[in-house]
């Protein structure tokens, strides 16, 4: 059974349009991040949440974001896409959030902005 | 500014030969290296990991190296195979939260 589940597999949206990307984490852990990955640029950090609580951010737009209803839930709203938000999107967890901790990372968004 | 560097961008070898990808850091407080791989169409996973106390560790054919001085490490892969191709990632942390990630090497191991 898969542990971290990512929802839709795939997204094809309009610029100008808002998404959401779904993410949960049945590893029982108590940090969760999100990750880009493009041709750009290879893996890039976005947001990284522990206890639910945000502790950090490498995201310049606002556009992005993170929203945590439940603990091993932590969903990402993009709005006002862009073509250049077109990448992969993973969405990974750990067991506290220290930089030690082993991140294990989900299957992907693969989102296309037309 | 970039804390990791990893070097060649891309890399290919023949079977049965060692492949050497190659990671640098400038934060001297840095003192946990993990390397991640990634196949394509998945999420990246970890494959091995060192601590700065340590210069060597060994997994089956993979052994990270690493030169605390020179603030260098390499990932050694011996005896290559098909199924090694894949994107590695370099990381490190240090004393916070934050895992720094490299941009990765692109290995291609050709039959």
């Amino acid at each position: 059974d898969p542990k971290i589940i990512q929802k839709p597999k795939y997204l094809v949206a309009v610029t100008g349009s808002e998404k959401i990307l779904i993410c949960e984490q049945y590893l029982g852990h108590n940090a969760m991040y999100w990750y880009r990955q493009s041709a750009k640029k290879p893996l890039e950090f976005m947001f990284s949440y522990s206890y639910q609580k945000l502790m950090d951010n490498q995201t310049a737009s606002s556009r992005f974001q993170p929203q945590s209803s439940k603990k091993n839930h932590l969903d990402l709203q993009i709005t006002a896409l862009k073509p250049d938000d077109s990448a992969t999107y993973f969405c990974a967890s750990s067991q506290e959030g220290w930089g030690e901790d082993t991140q294990y990372f989900g299957p992907g968004t693969r989102l296309l902005v037309l | 500014q970039q804390q990791v560097r990893q070097s060649p961008q891309s890399l290919t070898v023949w079977e049965g030969e060692t492949a050497i990808l190659n990671c640098s850091y400038e934060d001297s407080t840095f003192n946990y290296f993990p390397w991640y791989q990634q196949f394509p169409g998945e999420g990246p996973a970890l494959l091995i990991s060192i601590r700065s106390v340590s210069d060597k560790k060994e997994d089956g054919r993979f052994t990270i190296f690493f030169n605390k001085r020179e603030k260098k490490l390499s990932l050694h892969i011996t005896d290559s195979q098909p199924g090694d191709s894949a994107t590695y990632f370099c990381a490190a942390s240090g004393s916070n939260y934050q895992l720094i990630w490299g941009s990765g090497t692109k290995l291609i191991i050709k039959p």
